[in-house]
């Protein structure tokens, strides 16, 4: 099987702007986790999509969004981008809700300027 | 207030020996347990995992081991070889427990040197 894929892989923007992110899980996956990773907090959830539903949220503040279409697919979207935002965004996804294991994506890289 | 530590940033150990990267968590609700592996510029590679109703699992050259008494997990690798250099992290969930709350927690991750 594929595993799971996201796009870009790398991103520019500045501030104010607003970014979509693309992931595509593994193949017969519902569940779509993202995590943003930066070098002060280290990995962090941010969401998490089951069957087009938001299941949990992390500790982000509202400008960070995403969705889940029918395929599983899932985009994130950061508005009013600030430079602090500027960090590695790993998707992940998994056959199930509830406990089990997820694989991740290779991550977009978005620079704020 | 961080709720899984990873205690040390990193770990050199000469190839053929064992590594035993260590983890510390304080909620208790946590039931579920992985471990990845990183590479720069690459997503975290799922290693191993463990339920909190076990207190070892083993794959190949992985083995991880759980104390839910002292809120502690070890992965342990034997025989360490070159291309295990990379940052481990340390996850934990609780997901089977916290109705729903499937978020994984991460430490701050290791990163493993193997010595030639």
């Amino acid at each position: 099987k594929a595993g799971v894929t996201q796009t870009p892989r790398y991103l520019i923007k500045t501030r104010g702007q607003q970014v979509t992110l693309s992931c595509s899980p593994i193949s017969g996956h519902r569940s779509v986790s993202w995590y943003q990773q930066t070098p002060g907090q280290g990995l962090q959830f941010l969401f998490e999509y089951f069957s087009e539903t938001q299941r949990n949220k992390g500790n982000f503040p509202g400008r960070f969004s995403g969705r889940q279409f029918s395929n599983s697919r899932s985009e994130m979207n950061v508005s009013t981008l600030e430079l602090g935002d500027s960090a590695l965004y790993l998707c992940a996804s998994k056959d199930r809700a509830g406990v089990g294991t997820q694989y991740f994506g290779p991550g977009t890289r978005l620079t704020v300027l | 207030d961080q709720q899984v530590k990873q205690n040390s940033p990193s770990l050199s150990v000469q190839e053929g020996r064992i590594s035993i990267l260590n983890c510390d968590y304080t909620n208790s609700m946590f039931d579920y347990f992985l471990w990845y592996k990183k590479y720069p510029a690459e997503g975290p590679t799922f290693l191993i995992s463990i339920s909190s109703i076990k207190d070892k699992n083993e794959d190949g050259r992985f083995t991880v081991f759980l104390n839910k008494s002292a809120k502690h997990l070890s992965l342990h690798i034997v025989p360490s070889q070159p291309g295990d250099s990379a940052v481990y992290f340390c996850a934990a969930s609780a997901g089977a427990s916290g109705g729903g709350a499937d978020g994984l927690t991460f430490g701050k991750g290791t990163h493993l040197i193997i010595q030639p």
